[in-house]
């Protein structure tokens, strides 16, 4: 799996949009991008993942560059809940259950009211 | 559904103690993994297992046992506590195509003293 770089911390307004970078740039062509979210003491939560076309859920909208070196994770209205660490990760899928997911430092996100 | 639950919440060791943590899911899934958390770090995998009678070992397998009889339960079991197995420790599951997109139990905090 590629390495992932994220800023350790980052501040938001409640109400605006949060933009969490992270930079992958020794992806592989078949590496998807994931993004988590780990609520104080809770267990991580799924958000989105993407491999090169940019993609948006209910959740979030992730941002891929078209050289797929980094990526950013877009909170469109950003509010108090949405206080969370933010992890990046990359992995290729498979078919096998093989696969195992690396979660690193990931960045402090605060919204601040 | 329930999703992925876990007991206890909280535990206290003495060293030398062994234990077993519970994970239960009721989605079906084949994949199962137990992750620990240390305060400032990321999770790091410690088995997982992609289907019933079949585990394997994460990056940090040292002084844990698992084993999968059924498809809803993945027990961990600590052989013998030491201090440096005080962490947070979730445990997750998947469908065995979708690894990427693990649900996560609300996880366990052991102090071992």
């Amino acid at each position: 799996d590629a390495k992932t770089t994220q800023p350790p911390s980052m501040d938001c307004a409640e109400g605006r949009a949060a933009n969490l970078p992270c930079n992958h740039s020794t992806i592989s062509g078949n590496e998807y991008v994931y993004w988590y979210r780990q609520i104080h003491s809770q267990g991580p939560q799924y958000i989105i993942h993407g491999l090169k076309n940019n993609e948006t859920n209910e959740m979030a909208s992730l941002i891929i560059t078209e050289d797929r070196k980094s990526s950013t994770l877009i909170l469109p209205h950003a509010t108090l809940r949405d206080t969370a660490v933010y992890y990046c990760l990359t992995t290729a899928r498979s078919n096998f259950g093989n696969e195992k997911l690396t979660f690193g430092t990931g960045t402090r996100l605060t919204i601040i009211p | 559904n329930a999703g992925v639950t876990q007991t206890p919440k909280f535990q206290v060791l003495k060293t030398g103690q062994s234990m077993t943590l519970q994970c239960a899911q009721d989605m079906n899934h084949e994949y199962m993994s137990w992750y620990r958390q240390d305060p400032g770090m990321g999770l790091r995998l410690i088995h997982y297992s992609v289907g019933a009678g079949i585990t394997d070992q994460g990056e940090v397998p040292n002084g844990y046992n698992v084993s999968r009889s059924t498809t809803e339960d993945f027990p961990l079991r600590l052989l013998s506590a030491a201090p440096s197995q005080t962490s947070v420790y979730f445990c997750a599951s998947s469908r065995r195509d979708r690894v990427d997109e693990q649900y996560f139990g609300p996880g366990t905090r052991l102090t071992v003293t």
